[in-house]
């Protein structure tokens, strides 16, 4: 089936600087979103959701838009921290799995230079 | 407030033995989804419960079933272990039926299969 993808693996940023993660989904019924933290050892953390009626939707520190004329979904993060070092996801679902299952793809390493 | 808990958090079993995990979902949380996550990639869908029932399932092989519990707990069951089934099983938990609801993980349980 179809799933959501990542432009890049690994994104190395300096500490104080914006990060933007990017997820490309290919699945064009999709209508919600969601983006998780990975640290290692541990399971993913919810950060943000977006339904695909919104366009931009902010969070602590954490912004996430979605465009779907290109099918494309970003995460910003303000003022990196190293504690911000981890794998991000992008995760989605669509209607005819009743929204159920989340389809991950395969992440993106944020690594936070001090 | 509780969150998802899971246990074991790690676990050695050799081929053709048979696993029973267990998750706990976050207070307040009627639904439980099982992921399967192998190293280096995102989390796959293994199936969905709610009022007992498997609501859900993605590709997964009968050898893999699971059950939910009146206290809305919830067991995965592998049968006939392969070494490919080494991985981190992961608990998440929703609250509701409708779809598209955020679903919030545990740790995970790290299977290796010898």
């Amino acid at each position: 089936g179809e799933s959501v993808g990542l432009h890049l693996p690994t994104l190395s940023v300096q500490e104080g600087d914006n990060s933007i993660i990017n997820c490309a989904y290919s699945n064009s019924a999709s209508d919600y979103f969601i983006w998780y933290k990975q640290e290692s050892g541990k399971g993913p953390q919810f950060i943000i959701d977006i339904r695909s009626n919104m366009d931009k939707r902010q969070g602590q520190r954490v912004t996430v838009l979605l465009n779907k004329t290109v099918k494309h979904l970003s995460l910003q993060i303000a003022a990196t921290q190293p504690g911000d070092s981890a794998v991000y996801f992008c995760a989605e679902t669509y209607p005819y799995t009743g929204r159920r299952a989340l389809t991950f793809g395969s992440g993106t390493r944020l690594q936070v230079q001090p | 407030d509780a969150g998802v808990t899971q246990s074991p958090t790690h676990l050695i079993k050799t081929r053709g033995q048979q696993v029973t995990l267990r998750c706990s979902p976050k207070s307040g949380h009627d639904t439980v989804s099982w992921y399967q996550q192998a190293l280096g990639q995102g989390p796959q869908f293994i199936f969905q419960y709610y009022e007992e029932e498997e609501r859900q399932r993605g590709n997964f092989p009968d050898r893999f079933s699971g059950h939910q519990f009146p206290n809305y707990s919830s067991e995965l069951n592998v049968n006939a272990l392969l070494l490919g089934d080494s991985a981190l099983y992961l608990c998440a938990s929703s609250r509701g039926d409708r779809g598209a609801e955020t679903q919030y993980f545990g740790p995970g349980t790290r299977l290796l299969v010898l």
